[in-house]
């Protein structure tokens, strides 16, 4: 596996549902990054993690719990979502703060929330 | 207001033709600025990215940063086929919270 991986590619819950999202970056980075993309607004960011410690949170709702328990992986623990949550959810990881605006992402889980 | 505007099309236009693409912004402090291409059912990819003002050019691509006007342009010479995608243009002060504009959709046609 090269670069940064999403696990799974699509997903499918119900609003009292909980699933997890994983990423795993292959690249020896440091800094792990959650990304929402919703359909006609810009992709916004969610967390930032450097070193495993979590240093942004862009005031996102209780209900999206990170986890990052080493520098090569991120989770994103879901529960109680809303329909409004349904979006793409893309995982992106880069060299540090200084290599921040050079940040790799993976593909995305398409998540659907009914 | 928001901090990044950017016309999300979609555009489409003849095979070899120029594109241009652009974003204006809102804070005066951003001093990075990049442009990511994100192909259908993947992520997006940093195409190019320039530090504060004037030009950057690689290969068919040239990024352009004016910060009087508080507009960034991408320039796409010979445009392929393959070069359809949704191009995002984003900025930041130096931090890790990048800002990225909606996204504009090209579409290239042979």
């Amino acid at each position: 596996e090269t670069g940064v991986t999403q696990t799974p590619r699509h997903l499918v819950m119900g609003m009292t549902n909980k699933k997890s999202l994983k990423c795993e970056q292959h690249l020896g980075h440091n800094a792990m990054y959650w990304y929402k993309q919703s359909a006609k607004k810009p992709l916004e960011l969610m967390f930032v993690y450097n070193f495993k410690e979590q240093t942004e949170n862009n005031s996102v709702p209780s209900r999206f719990s990170p986890e990052c328990p080493n520098s090569s992986h991120l989770f994103l623990h879901l529960h109680t979502l809303q329909p409004e949550d349904s979006a793409l959810y893309l995982c992106a990881s880069s060299q540090g703060r200084l290599g921040a605006n050079e940040q790799f992402f993976g593909p995305g889980t398409r998540l659907t929330v009914l | 207001q928001k901090e990044v505007e950017q016309d999300p099309g979609p555009l489409s236009v003849p095979e070899g033709a120029i594109v241009s693409l652009n974003c204006t912004y809102s804070n005066s402090a951003f001093q990075y600025f990049m442009w990511y291409r994100q192909y259908s059912r993947k992520g997006p990819e940093l195409l190019m990215y320039t530090y504060s003002s004037g030009n950057k050019e690689d290969g068919r691509f040239t990024a352009q940063v004016d910060k009087s006007s508080k507009y960034i342009s991408l320039f796409i010479r010979d445009s392929q086929p393959s070069d359809s995608a949704t191009y995002l243009c984003a900025m930041n002060r130096g931090a890790q919270k990048l800002v990225f504009g909606q996204g504009t959709r090209l579409t290239i046609n042979p």
